[in-house]
């Protein structure tokens, strides 16, 4: 069964750092792009990062410099190492598969997402 | 990429035709998706590629559009159609989504 699996979330100090991971059952990292995306309590979804299978990575302005996303082929799991967190950064954070769909182009899709873990940045 | 979508909210009754539409600050092609996503669950991918329905859900769903301006198209809304949507660009990097579109009982 293709399934995604977030951990790692939770309530941080503003200027903490946290890691999320998100285990991958089904199909493997290593040969997928995957990415991040997170949503603010009640607000709409926002883009966060991008590991390619070249291993190129990249990154929503408002996270460049701070996080890093990164993956471990030989456990199938994609990270998102969080650094200097701020207030602005509390969301859900859903990983995401991203597959290439062809057709008159070549189209890229976010088909399986996980559940989502909450980070909650506050004193 | 900038993308816009309205009307931010909507309310609709069960069998209603309801249209979303979704505007892109530069041409994208057709490098345009949609999701749903109701609440308390993730995203799922409902139109790719401006009108390709993703495997498995139901024709009523359609979407057109190209170049800066797009639509999704409910053709007789079902109870379990009532979420929120997103359009998203999938022209470059960052993928932008759409700010959404509540879908609400009348």
């Amino acid at each position: 069964e293709v399934q995604l699996v977030e951990s790692g979330g939770g309530l941080i100090q503003p200027g903490g750092s946290l890691r999320l991971s998100c285990a991958v059952s089904g199909f493997s990292v290593s040969n997928t792009y995957m990415t991040w995306v997170r949503q603010a309590p009640g607000k709409g979804l926002e883009w966060v990062s991008v590991v390619y299978v070249t291993g190129n990575t990249y990154y929503a302005d408002s996270v460049k410099g701070r996080f890093t996303i990164s993956r471990d082929n030989s456990k199938n799991t994609l990270y998102l190492q969080m650094n200097t967190l701020r207030a602005e950064d509390t969301a859900v954070y859903y990983c995401a598969r991203e597959m290439v769909r062809y057709g008159s182009g070549s189209y890229d899709v976010f088909d399986i997402w996980g559940q989502g873990t909450m980070v909650t940045v506050s004193s | 990429i900038q993308v816009t979508q309205s009307p931010s909210s909507l309310s609709a009754s069960v069998g209603d035709r309801v249209t979303i539409t979704c505007r892109a600050s530069q041409s994208i092609a057709n490098y345009l998706n949609w999701y749903q996503q109701k609440p308390g669950k993730a995203p799922s991918l409902l139109i790719y590629a401006v009108s390709t329905l993703q495997s498995g859900v139901p024709s009523r769903f359609s979407g057109s559009g190209s170049g800066t301006d797009f639509t999704l198209t409910i053709s007789g809304l079902q109870p379990e159609d009532f979420a929120t949507y997103y359009c998203q660009q999938s022209y470059s990097v960052p993928h932008t989504f759409g700010q959404g579109t509540k879908v609400e009982i009348k």
